[in-house]
């Protein structure tokens, strides 16, 4: 059971906005930044958004983050086959003293 | 341009202890504004974060496996070493090691491509 909770999946059609959310408590997302990877197969994580909105350099501006309160998502716009991976989140938990993890969202491209 | 590889066993018996190793290259670990994370991804499962060894020697473990795990770093080789004794096969798992960055907190920003342990008798 993860601390972060996420749906286990999402879809969307070429060229639609899907939004993948990620729930967690005061201890951790209401308390710290939160920060997304998008992991296809057989590959490494890739930074998307850190510090709740930023995109590191060369990720496209189609991938927007943002928080409320204990609770925050990952936007996707204009999707891509491409876009077709596993999305995780994670922030730092100050009770646990731990980065806590969601169970990741698969996003299918239909 | 930052990079980062993990070299280890593939193959580790339950009990056995693990030693992996993250060499790097692009930055220096001799600060603490940057450290090199390990974490892990076992098969179907969600990712997990290990350690974090900061380049000013400070270091920090996940609570739950802080008396299994071991980290250090040789500053001359660009090496950064992770052992876990103990290993069960709940630690099979593809291990990573990133370079995190603590200014303006960008976090796990580079990964390596991932070591595949298996852990079985």
């Amino acid at each position: 059971q993860s601390v972060l909770t996420q749906p286990p999946s999402a879809s969307g059609t070429p060229g639609q906005r899907v939004t993948i959310s990620c729930s967690g408590s005061s201890s951790n997302i209401g308390s710290r930044f939160v920060y997304w990877f998008q992991k296809l197969p057989e590959t490494a994580p890739k930074l998307l958004i850190y510090r709740n909105n930023q995109r590191p350099s060369g990720v496209p501006d189609r991938f927007s983050g943002s928080k409320s309160g204990t609770s925050a998502s990952l936007a996707i716009s204009g999707l891509r086959s491409e876009d077709e991976a596993h999305y995780y989140c994670t922030t730092w938990d100050d009770k646990l003293s731990d980065w806590v993890f969601g169970g990741g969202t698969k996003l299918t491209v239909l | 341009q930052i990079t980062l590889k993990e070299s280890g066993p593939a193959l580790v018996k339950p009990t056995q202890t693990l030693t992996l190793t993250c060499t790097f290259s692009g930055f220096s670990l001799t600060t603490s504004e940057v450290a090199v994370a390990w974490l892990r991804q076992a098969p179907g499962k969600s990712l997990e974060w290990l350690s974090l060894l900061y380049g000013d020697g400070d270091k920090r473990y996940r609570p739950p496996l802080k008396t299994r795990l071991t980290v250090s770093k040789d500053t001359s080789k660009n090496q950064v070493v992770l052992t876990m004794t103990n290993l069960d096969p709940m630690d099979t798992a593809t291990y990573f090691c990133t370079h995190y960055a603590t200014k303006n907190d960008i976090g796990f920003d580079i990964w390596g491509q991932g070591t595949k342990v298996t852990v079985s008798s």
